[in-house]
């Protein structure tokens, strides 16, 4: 079974200022996927950057970036130059494959609120 | 980009009653999800579909149930709502492919009283 750890409730976070957000997994599968998602308080769930198993380098996407240490089992995610806009619910999600190899379905993490303070 | 598009943002409803949650995606996705997502819990999956009349039992299926009779639309049904399945609703959709994420809409706010 696979699980997912977010041992971080809440962050604070100072406005232009870095943070890094933890995620650590659990699976046997030697292929996976993680991904990261945002959730303001609006509601909807938008999602961030895609880390493979098998990538060679970490993903970035703009401010975002991952820092995936495979021996570790832990990807967390790190957002540069905080706005006020990225206070928010973040989830980290795995990836499992289905039956067939094409579909899968994710399991989340509990969330991290961060707090961006100006 | 993706659109998807929750019937309802708030709903509420009685102990007792059938109650229906509509999904409906715009971009020809093979593969549709429902979860809900409670305070302390994050996310978890009640059923999902990878294919038209075809549903799989996800962590949380008790009480629930799934309809896909269209590629585009997936129903959520509660038979009997119970104050328990008071929450938060999510449904998502995604390609076949393990790279690309699942598109959220976004949400229906469900109270049982």
């Amino acid at each position: 079974a696979q699980k997912i750890t977010q041992t971080q409730p809440g962050m604070f976070v100072q406005e232009k200022e870095a943070v890094t957000l933890d995620c650590t997994y659990d699976t046997s599968d030697p292929s996976y996927g993680l991904f990261w998602y945002k959730q303001p308080s609006s509601g909807e769930m938008i999602f961030l950057i895609y880390q493979g198993s098998y990538d060679q380098q970490n993903a970035t996407e703009g401010r975002y970036s991952l820092n995936f240490q495979k021996a570790r089992k832990s990807a967390n995610l790190v957002i540069s130059a905080s706005q006020l806009g990225d206070s928010a619910m973040y989830f980290c999600a795995m990836r499992a494959v289905l039956s067939g190899g094409s579909n899968y379905k994710l399991t989340f993490g509990k969330g991290t609120l961060l707090t961006v303070n100006p | 980009d993706v659109k998807v598009t929750q019937s309802s943002r708030y709903l509420v409803k009685r102990t007792g009653e059938k109650v229906f949650l509509e999904c409906v995606q715009d971009m020809d996705h093979e593969n549709m999800f429902w979860y809900r997502q409670d305070p302390g819990l994050g996310l978890r999956l009640i059923y999902f579909s990878y294919d038209v009349k075809m549903k799989e039992k996800g962590d949380i299926p008790e009480g629930y149930s799934v309809s896909r009779e269209k590629k585009e639309r997936f129903s959520l049904i509660l038979e009997s709502a119970s104050t328990n399945q008071t929450s938060m609703y999510l449904c998502a959709s995604s390609l076949s492919q393990v790279r690309r994420p699942q598109h959220f809409g976004d949400g229906t706010r469900l109270s049982i009283l």
